[in-house]
């Protein structure tokens, strides 16, 4: 109930592409869905958040879609980069003061 | 402003010894928790604290431990080291749901 899925593992995208991560989760409870970003050699830093009470966040380049039904969420990266290689995350938590809960993560790679 | 400090960077250790690592959290954040991230398991959360108190607690045995002090810095604690605490530790202090995170300590145990 506390897990939250995240596929693919791993994901090669060609420049000026769009790189698609998956996550699911199952306890209902949780009202609070971050994206972090890590590169080698650093912490996990937030990128983009949504909360259940709407459908779609853009943020430049990064969109989150939300399926509150499904209980599934959604990283897209349009025109992906090179220098979007990295290390990304899903979580999910439940309240401002309960613990983050995060996806096993998928490693980006953006070829030229 | 300054961001999460976690100290040291880098840290070898042998089987059966302990180590401390320490975490300067964002000023201001009074909420710091720990992680273990490996690259088979991900990012596994070890523990919360909140103005000194252990909020949360993951499912990591007894030998992982912790503390906050009153200026909110944090001290992790590993006792009688096995090969599989071997990680990057990262530190994240946090303001409602947004968490900062450190660069990590990285542990090997040899």
């Amino acid at each position: 109930q506390q897990q939250v899925k995240q596929s693919p593992q791993s994901l090669i995208v060609q420049k000026g592409g769009i790189s698609i991560i998956n996550c699911a989760y199952e306890n209902t409870a949780f009202d609070y869905f971050p994206w972090y970003q890590q590169f080698p050699g650093k912490g996990p830093a937030l990128l983009i958040a949504i909360r259940p009470d709407v459908s779609e966040k853009k943020e430049g380049r990064f969109t989150i879609s939300f399926n509150k039904s499904a209980k599934q969420f959604s990283l897209h990266i349009m025109d992906s980069q090179p220098g979007d290689s990295a290390t990304y995350f899903c979580a999910a938590s439940r309240t401002s003061y309960d613990k983050v809960i995060f996806g096993p993560g998928t490693s980006l790679s953006v070829i030229p | 402003k300054a961001g999460v400090t976690q100290t040291p960077r880098y840290l070898i250790k042998t089987r059966g010894q302990q180590v401390t690592l320490s975490c300067s959290p964002i000023s201001g954040h009074r909420s710091v928790s720990w992680y273990q991230q490996t690259p088979g398991q991900g990012l596994q959360f070890l523990f919360e604290y909140f103005s000194e108190t252990q909020r949360n607690k993951g499912n990591f045995p007894g030998r992982f431990s912790g503390r906050q002090f009153s200026n909110s810095r944090s001290e992790m604690n590993v006792s009688t080291l096995e090969l599989g605490d071997s990680a990057l530790y990262l530190c994240a202090s946090s303001l409602g749901n947004i968490q900062y995170f450190g660069a990590g300590t990285r542990l090997s145990v040899l």
